[in-house]
């Protein structure tokens, strides 16, 4: 059984360009949040997705855009890139079915912004 | 003042020693969570607390929720046990967003 799996691991990219992060969740998850983690610094959240809405948001600005499918993977979209948009991208999923079910983490997406 | 505070910041341990990390946060939760954090990045779930005490295998966290803290323990500590471990709270049960301490980055010298 796949965990959480981040596309893709490392990426490049110039300022003002923009980026798409892929996150498919556990199998049998339909959450999935995302979090930004600045070098040295703890996870901030961004947002969560569930039944393919949005259902929480972090302190983000509208830049910041996800998706959810119907098969409950995840997209986050960043647009405009700021250097301090580099960080570590990462992706969790749980079950709202299961309240009180662990929730796993992917090995998340390096984005760095030149 | 962060809502989720952890101490120490960072611990140096030799192998063998019993490792306590704590955690204490202001607002109400429904559920603590302990991780672990390796150099790579991936975040590894070690406990889900609500009351009480959990154990796996060297690992024991307890939470008091009318304190508002919690600790983490490992026993026999080892040099793969080295890695940044991160307590979070989240405010509803099972899928909710979650709030982050700093984290604690133990370094276990053989």
């Amino acid at each position: 059984d796949a965990g959480v799996t981040q596309s893709p691991t490392h990426l490049i990219k110039t300022r003002g360009q923009q980026v798409t992060l892929r996150c498919s969740p556990k199998s049998g998850h339909d959450t999935v949040s995302w979090y930004q983690q600045a070098l040295g610094q703890e996870p901030q959240f961004i947002f969560q997705y569930y039944e393919e809405e949005e259902r929480q948001r972090g302190n983000f600005p509208d830049r910041f855009s996800g998706h959810q499918f119907p098969n409950y993977s995840s997209e986050l979209n960043v647009n405009a890139l700021l250097l301090g948009d580099s960080a570590l991208y990462l992706c969790a999923s749980s079950s709202v079915d299961r309240a009180g079910n662990t929730i796993y983490f992917g090995e998340g997406s390096w984005l760095t912004v030149v | 003042k962060n809502e989720v505070e952890q101490s120490p910041q960072n611990l140096t341990a030799q192998e063998g020693e019993f490792i306590t990390i704590n955690c204490s946060y202001s607002v109400g939760i429904s559920a603590l969570h302990w991780l672990q954090q390796h150099p790579g990045g991936g975040i590894v779930s070690l406990f889900m607390l609500s009351s009480g005490k959990k154990k796996h295998g060297r690992l024991i966290a307890t939470i008091n929720i009318q304190e508002k803290h919690s600790s983490l323990h490992i026993t026999a500590s080892h040099p793969r046990d080295s890695a940044v471990y991160i307590c979070a709270v989240g405010s509803q049960g099972g899928s909710e967003k979650l709030v982050f301490g700093k984290g604690t980055k133990l370094t276990v010298n053989p």
